[in-house]
């Protein structure tokens, strides 16, 4: 079954500085790449997403890039704020007509600093 | 998105009981996920639910254990069986988005303590 691994555990930055999240993930036929934020105590909340058929996609301060050959996405998070600070979770998913469902990695606690 | 109600929010069961979780979506969705967050932990999906046939359940979870129902296209419940304090965990509801792919929305989840 898919498998989805994600990295860092843990990242701290400064306030302003970058944040970098990487995610691989092993079904080929996975088309669909959701990146979720979960502060403490709340539900996951959909933040940015990608599909097969783009490699970037950007959202103000946020963007997402996709590298199907290698089967790894990453998030990326530019001039970082106290309230980025969160768990957030890459998925990847097939299409729903291929039993598509959303498999997750593992998390990533993000703290910024001021 | 749809409008996802969930509940409880929070409960406290004895261990050897059984609790069910309600997921009330404010429209027809054709597939409800539940998924299990340990603490943590990331998600983990438990089962798929679809309306007029039995769950799919993922690899290491038994509808014994957690038996679902799906009466309809806007209401699920989640019963957790037979509790022991390895139960405790945050069990979430999801619903797919409306488009091709595959996106996801949550419902606030229930935190779930078993003593």
């Amino acid at each position: 079954g898919e498998n989805v691994e994600q990295h860092p555990s843990t990242l701290s930055v400064q306030e302003g500085d970058s944040a970098v999240i990487k995610c691989t993930y092993s079904d080929s036929a996975s088309n669909y790449f959701p990146w979720y934020k979960q502060e403490l105590g709340k539900r996951p909340q959909l933040i940015i997403d990608i599909r097969s058929n783009v490699g970037e996609k950007k959202d103000q301060r946020i963007a997402v890039t996709l590298n199907k050959t290698a089967k790894h996405f990453s998030l990326h998070i530019t001039e970082t704020q106290p309230e980025d600070s969160a768990v957030y979770f890459c998925a990847a998913s097939k299409p729903w007509d291929q039993g598509g469902k959303l498999i997750f990695g593992q998390g990533t606690e993000l703290s910024v600093k001021p | 998105s749809a409008v996802i109600s969930q509940k409880p929010s929070r409960d406290i069961c004895q261990r050897g009981t059984s609790l069910t979780i309600q997921c009330q979506v404010d429209s027809q969705v054709t597939m409800m996920f539940w998924y299990r967050q340990q603490p943590g932990q990331s998600l983990t999906l438990i089962a798929t639910a679809n309306q007029g046939s039995e769950a799919t359940y993922e690899s290491g979870f038994v509808i014994d254990k957690f038996p679902i129902s799906r009466p309809n296209l806007t209401f699920s419940t989640l019963t957790v069986s037979n509790m022991s304090p390895e139960d405790s965990s945050i069990y979430l509801c999801s619903v797919e988005g409306r488009g091709e792919f595959t996106e996801a929305f949550f419902g606030q989840g229930t935190r779930l303590t078993v003593v």
